[in-house]
């Protein structure tokens, strides 16, 4: 079974530019989320999705971050503009609601803002 | 104070037993879990234990959870080079999960 895919693993760009991370789920997998990874930090979760619905996106920086999940698969998370304080790693996690705990991890994406 | 803390560093030698310990605040989730992160990777499930659980043994692991004190353990045994990595405690269910700050684990030879 393949795991949680995310690209592209590494960005650097300069701050106020945009930018765009995927993540493609386990297959089957319905719940996907994205957690944000600061440095010397736990991750942090920014936004979970049921399918194409959002079940919490709470501690998401709406101003300049957006997330979809159109066709309950693959997500994509966006940053527009980008500051130096969202330089992290951003994970992608999936797991099988209702039958299991369990949240897959996939390798994530190193972003640097300069 | 976080919600849930851990300590940051752990320096053991090879072959001995390593103790991570965690506490955390909120006692209401279902699943207390231990992630491993090495460098350049997602994080990885190692273990997890039911919250009315006191213990769980899993090949060299053994998780602790004292509830009255909420205070979470895992114990590495016979602890390897290839065990060098960022430790996460983590409380959750079948929801989102809230991590530490992780724990560094450095053995040497």
């Amino acid at each position: 079974e393949a795991g949680v895919a995310q690209s592209p693993r590494y960005k650097i760009i300069e701050k106020r530019q945009s930018v765009a991370f995927w993540c493609n789920p386990i297959s089957g997998h319905a719940t996907l989320y994205w957690y944000q990874q600061i440095l010397g930090q736990g991750p942090k979760l920014l936004i979970q999705f049921q399918n194409n619905g959002v079940v919490d996106d709470s501690q998401l920086p709406k101003d300049r971050f957006s997330a979809e999940r159109l066709k309950g698969v693959d997500s994509t998370l966006k940053i527009q503009p980008a500051k130096l304080e969202d330089s992290a790693v951003y994970l992608c996690a999936s797991t099988v609601p209702g039958q299991g705990h369990e949240q897959f991890f996939g390798p994530g994406t190193r972003l640097t803002v300069l | 104070g976080e919600d849930v803390e851990q300590s940051l560093f752990l320096s053991v030698r090879e072959g001995d037993s390593s103790v991570i310990n965690c506490t955390y605040t909120d006692s209401s989730s279902t699943y207390l879990y231990w992630y491993k992160q090495e460098p350049g990777a997602g994080l990885q499930l190692l273990t997890y234990i039911f919250s009315n659980m006191d213990m769980k043994q899993d090949q060299r692991l053994t998780v602790l959870l004292n509830k009255k004190d909420k205070h979470l353990s895992l114990r590495i045994a016979d602890t390897q080079t290839g065990d060098s990595a960022i430790y996460f405690c983590a409380r959750g269910g079948y929801s989102t999960l809230t991590f530490g700050k992780g724990t560094m684990l450095l053995v040497s030879p």
